[in-house]
């Protein structure tokens, strides 16, 4: 089982559509979550942390499940400008190394008009 | 403005030739990362600093090798060892992998081998 997985894509969705991402992760000590958007040949940047009371920006919400290990990542009213790959990342903790980011393979969104 | 400069954006390397990757931060931060990332892959961890002059193996080191003389500075060299090369490399860096804290990227690298 990879240590982070994501939902596979391309997600096709029109303007307008909700659409929402799944994440599960292995290891049930992991402590710090993020989702990161990657667009087309660009570097990741931070999208959003998840806390596990769950969190909001604007169109945004994303939301930590630690019983079932998973999160979630929730976009609604679908901009064109939303289309991109959207990455799972996760803190693994380390005996005597602190932590150590595991990325998700990453799930494509489209947003067509 | 302060940031994560990687150069160049784009090289070509002829097989069996070692090239080099260049990172640099003004963040402060301590730790610094590089990752590569293969079409449709996740991103995959080459090597890591903690803090200057130390360094450690991520899960795809082979092939590879790193120094980190500066706090500023990570360079990756790629050496002829590394057998399948081509791909986008990203350096990163933040305030340490146990602090939670989230990690920022580079413009990337890409690499091509002819």
């Amino acid at each position: 089982r990879k240590e982070v997985e994501q939902d596979p894509g391309p997600f096709n969705v029109p303007e307008g559509a909700t659409v929402a991402f799944n994440c599960t992760y292995s290891n049930s000590a992991s402590q710090s979550f993020f989702w990161y958007r990657q667009d087309c040949r660009k570097e990741p940047k931070l999208l959003m942390s998840v806390y596990s009371s769950g969190n909001e920006d604007g169109r945004f919400t994303a939301q930590l499940n630690r019983a079932s290990q998973y999160i979630s990542l929730l976009i609604r009213d679908s901009k064109l400008s939303d289309s991109a790959t959207y990455l799972c990342v996760v803190n693994v903790p380390l005996y005597n190394q602190g932590g150590k980011l595991i990325f998700g393979q990453g799930t494509e969104l489209s947003v067509k008009p | 403005d302060g940031g994560i400069t990687q150069s160049p954006k784009y090289l070509f390397r002829k097989e069996g030739q070692n090239v080099t990757l260049s990172c640099e931060q003004n963040l402060n931060h301590d730790a610094m990362y590089w990752y590569r990332q293969d079409p449709g892959q996740g991103l995959r961890l080459i090597y890591y600093s903690q803090i200057v002059n130390d360094f450690q193996k991520g899960d795809i080191a082979e092939g590879y090798s790193v120094s980190r003389e500066k706090k500023e500075s990570f360079p990756l060299t790629v050496t002829s060892a590394q057998k399948n090369p081509t791909a986008f490399y990203l350096c990163a860096s933040n305030n340490g992998p146990g602090s939670g804290n989230t990690i920022y990227f580079g413009e990337g690298s890409w690499l091509t081998v002819v």
